[in-house]
């Protein structure tokens, strides 16, 4: 059964913290991908990766960075957190190959930056 | 930027009712997927639809896709209270990133 692991369900930091959240994935998929979901504005892109060492912007990577050095494990990185990334954030994952790119997706984690 | 937008934002039926959400979109696309969020969980893929397809089932779904209109439809048929959840759109027409729409929240009534 395909899998996406979150590192955390809920997180609690402060103001200016660096954050670290993992996500990891079984199924030896070339794509990841890291999302915020806010009430109102849906799903939005943050950083995606294509393969190894490979990380582009998506909509809104202002105040992110990412990592990936293998290809399970995809890193979101709030460098200096503030209270506006109050958010869910969500990981997922897809083959690259042919026209079928359904995404796996992680089960959140709710980060509260207080 | 939001390509797909999910019509109606809520939508609240009996059970046994069927629950029709659409979803409308800008730009060409290779294929339309549904997905559905159990709240406060992540997404689970339900359907896909290509570009050259006009309708597929998959169980009680049903997703309809009209590109010349640039819309989709997703029909539930005898909904039951573990359908409650929102059902989110995305098209795929930025290689292999998806654009979600902000989703229909329904909820089935017993």
């Amino acid at each position: 059964d395909v899998k996406v692991t979150q590192s955390s369900r809920y997180l609690v930091k402060r103001t200016g913290e660096k954050v670290f959240l993992e996500c990891v994935q079984d199924m030896d998929h070339e794509n990841m991908f890291w999302y915020r979901q806010d009430p109102g504005l849906g799903l939005r892109l943050i950083y995606f990766s294509y393969d190894v060492k490979m990380k582009e912007k998506g909509d809104i990577p202002e105040g992110y960075s990412v990592s990936r050095e293998k290809k399970e494990r995809f890193s979101l990185i709030l460098e200096s957190a503030s209270t506006n990334q109050t958010s869910m954030y969500l990981c997922a994952s897809s083959l690259s190959t042919g026209g079928n790119n359904e995404q796996f997706f992680g089960p959140g984690t709710r980060l509260t930056v207080l | 930027s939001q390509q797909g937008e999910e019509d109606p934002q809520a939508l609240s039926i009996q059970e046994g009712e069927n629950a029709t959400m659409n979803c409308s979109y800008k730009t060409s696309i290779n294929n339309l997927q549904w997905y559905r969020q159990n709240s406060g969980r992540g997404l689970v893929h339900l359907i896909l639809i290509r570009s050259n397809e006009r309708e597929k089932h998959s169980g009680r779904l049903r997703v309809t896709l009209d590109t010349s209109k640039k819309s989709s439809s997703l029909l539930i048929t005898a909904s039951r209270a573990a359908d409650t959840a929102s059902y989110f759109c995305a098209t795929d027409s930025r290689a292999q990133k998806l654009v979600f729409g902000q989703g229909t929240r329904l909820t089935i009534n017993p």
